[in-house]
């Protein structure tokens, strides 16, 4: 079956960038019908959305991130990645990858284990 | 952005106990809601899409209802590896927004 999986530096400096990966293993990238998205929960809190990416190279960012936020596609790889721009420690959080099916009513139905990612010097 | 609002926000709940969670949306989005369970350390796991579709492999005692504003989640009769945090999540528009989340807890 299709899984996800994180990965990258869990500890990042403020004011530099934060790159994530995410390794989609069992199935293809390029499959029609699924949105490739990244997800983050700060420490003891929600959930909030960050943005997806197509197999077409589409992309949707949250717009109270997409002036620092990137999410791009190597489908060679089968990896989907995020990058974070100027970050603060606002930005400490777990990251998540996810898969948004549109059939399910645009729902989530697998998720990475998740990384978590500090910022701090 | 819509804005998904659960209540409780806690709740505590003996096994067997049927409970229900509420998520209403601050505007209509007919019927595109689904519902998480995450425990501590883990991925949130998908348990109904589509307001009322139950997602494979998750057990019958769950249930979803609603659409439009409000939705309901209720789980029949509690089992111990039910102890969670759930969240809804609305799929109508962009940017896809989650509820605050609702805490079960063992009485």
């Amino acid at each position: 079956q299709v899984q996800l999986q994180e990965s990258g530096p869990g500890l990042v400096k403020p004011s530099q960038t934060l790159s994530l990966t995410c390794t989609v293993s069992g199935g293809s990238i390029s499959s029609g019908g699924y949105y490739w998205s990244w997800i983050r929960q700060h420490p003891g809190k929600g959930l909030e959305w960050i943005g997806y990416i197509y197999y077409t190279g589409s992309t949707y960012y949250n717009p109270s991130l997409k002036s620092r936020v990137t999410i791009s596609l190597d489908t060679s790889k089968n990896q989907f990645s995020l990058k974070l721009s100027s970050v603060t420690a606002a930005d400490t959080a777990v990251y998540y990858c996810a898969r948004d099916v549109t059939i399910f009513g645009n729902s989530f139905d697998i998720w990475g284990q998740g990384t978590m990612v500090t910022v701090s010097s | 952005d819509i804005q998904l609002t659960q209540s409780p926000s806690f709740l505590s709940a003996s096994v067997g106990d049927r409970v229900t969670i509420t998520c209403r949306a601050s505007q209509d989005i007919s019927s595109y809601l689904a519902w998480y369970q995450q425990k501590p350390g883990k991925a949130p796991k998908l348990l109904i899409y589509a307001a009322s579709s139950l997602q494979s492999g998750v057990p019958s005692r769950f249930s979803g209802s609603g659409s439009g504003t409000e939705f309901t989640l209720t789980i029949s009769s509690l089992q111990p590896e039910d102890f969670a945090t759930y969240y809804c999540q609305q799929g109508t528009s962009y940017p896809y927004t989650f509820g605050q989340g609702t805490k079960l807890e063992i009485k």
